[in-house]
C-alpha cells in the first residue's frame, strides 16, 4: 500500500519562483525522504530527515517534518528550468514489517510533477 | 564509476512468456529492492533482498520471482502468472540499516506485446 501522498499532484510556476509540495503520511515512521525523477528515468535521492528532526536544508532545498500531523514539505527556492521533474516523497516506516504488505524498503508517494516555465 | 546498472532499457515481452531484468550494483550495498512503476503513479515494492541468498515478498510480488546469488546481482524475472506486466520497472540498493538513502538504476521499461 502506498503510505505517502503529495500535494500537488502536479505545480507549474516562473523560472525564479519558489516551489512547495507537500507530502502526507500515515504510520510511524524513521525518516522521509525526497527524490526527483527525470521523465523515463530512475530516481535521485535529495534529501533525508529523520523522525527526530524538524528542518533541514540542502543549497536551494528545504525540507520541514511534522511528525504530529505526519507532514512533510518541499521548497525549492528560485527554481530553475531544469528543476522540471517529478518529485516524490518515501517513508522509511517504524517499526519495519516483514511479512505480506508493508515489507522492508521505501514506500513512496505518487508524486508530484513539477513544470517550471522559463 | 560505482552505480546500479539495469537491462535492458527496453524489453518487449509476448503473451505466456517469461522474462528477466538485470540489476547489477557494484556499491558493496548488501540491500537490493525491485519496485514497479505504472504511468502517473508511484513506486510499488515486488522483492527485496537483504543479504545473499535470502529475499522477501513486497507488496505485489504475485507474477514475479527473484534470485540473489550474489551480493552484486539481483535479477526479476516476470512470470506468464504476471496479468498486466507492461510497466517502468526500477531496481534500487543501499547500506543496511536505518536512515540510509536508496540509490536507483536507470529503470526497465516492459511492454507486452
Amino acid at each position: 500500500s502506498q503510505q505517502g501522498e503529495e500535494d500537488p499532484q502536479a505545480l507549474s510556476i516562473q523560472e525564479g519562483e519558489n516551489a512547495t509540495m507537500n507530502c502526507s503520511y500515515k504510520t510511524s515512521i524513521n525518516n522521509l525522504q525526497w527524490y526527483r525523477q527525470n521523465s523515463g528515468r530512475g530516481l535521485v535521492h535529495l534529501i533525508l530527515i529523520r523522525s527526530n528532526e524538524r528542518e533541514k536544508h540542502s543549497g536551494r532545498l528545504r525540507v520541514t517534518l511534522d511528525t504530529s500531523k505526519k507532514s512533510s514539505s518541499l521548497l525549492i527556492t528560485a527554481s530553475r528550468a531544469a528543476d522540471t521533474a517529478s518529485y516524490f516523497c518515501a517513508t522509511d516506516p517504524s517499526p519495519r514489517m516483514y511479512s505480506g504488505g508493508g515489507a522492508d524498503g521505501l514506500t513512496f508517494g505518487k508524486g508530484t510533477h513539477l513544470i517550471i516555465q522559463p | 564509476d560505482g552505480g546500479i546498472t539495469q537491462s535492458p532499457k527496453y524489453l518487449f515481452r509476448k503473451e505466456g512468456q517469461n522474462v528477466t531484468l538485470s540489476c547489477e550494483q557494484n556499491l558493496n550495498h548488501d540491500a537490493m529492492y525491485w519496485y514497479r512503476q505504472d504511468p502517473g503513479q508511484g513506486l510499488r515494492l515486488i522483492y527485496y533482498s537483504q543479504i545473499v541468498n535470502d529475499f522477501q515478498k513486497g507488496d505485489i510480488a504475485e507474477g514475479y520471482s527473484v534470485s540473489r546469488e550474489k551480493k552484486e546481482s539481483f535479477p526479476l524475472t516476470v512470470t506468464s502468472a504476471q496479468k498486466n506486466p507492461t510497466a517502468f520497472y526500477l531496481c534500487a540498493s543501499s547500506m543496511q540499516g536505518r536512515n540510509t538513502e536508496a540509490f536507483f538504476g536507470q529503470g526497465t521499461r516492459l511492454t507486452v506485446v
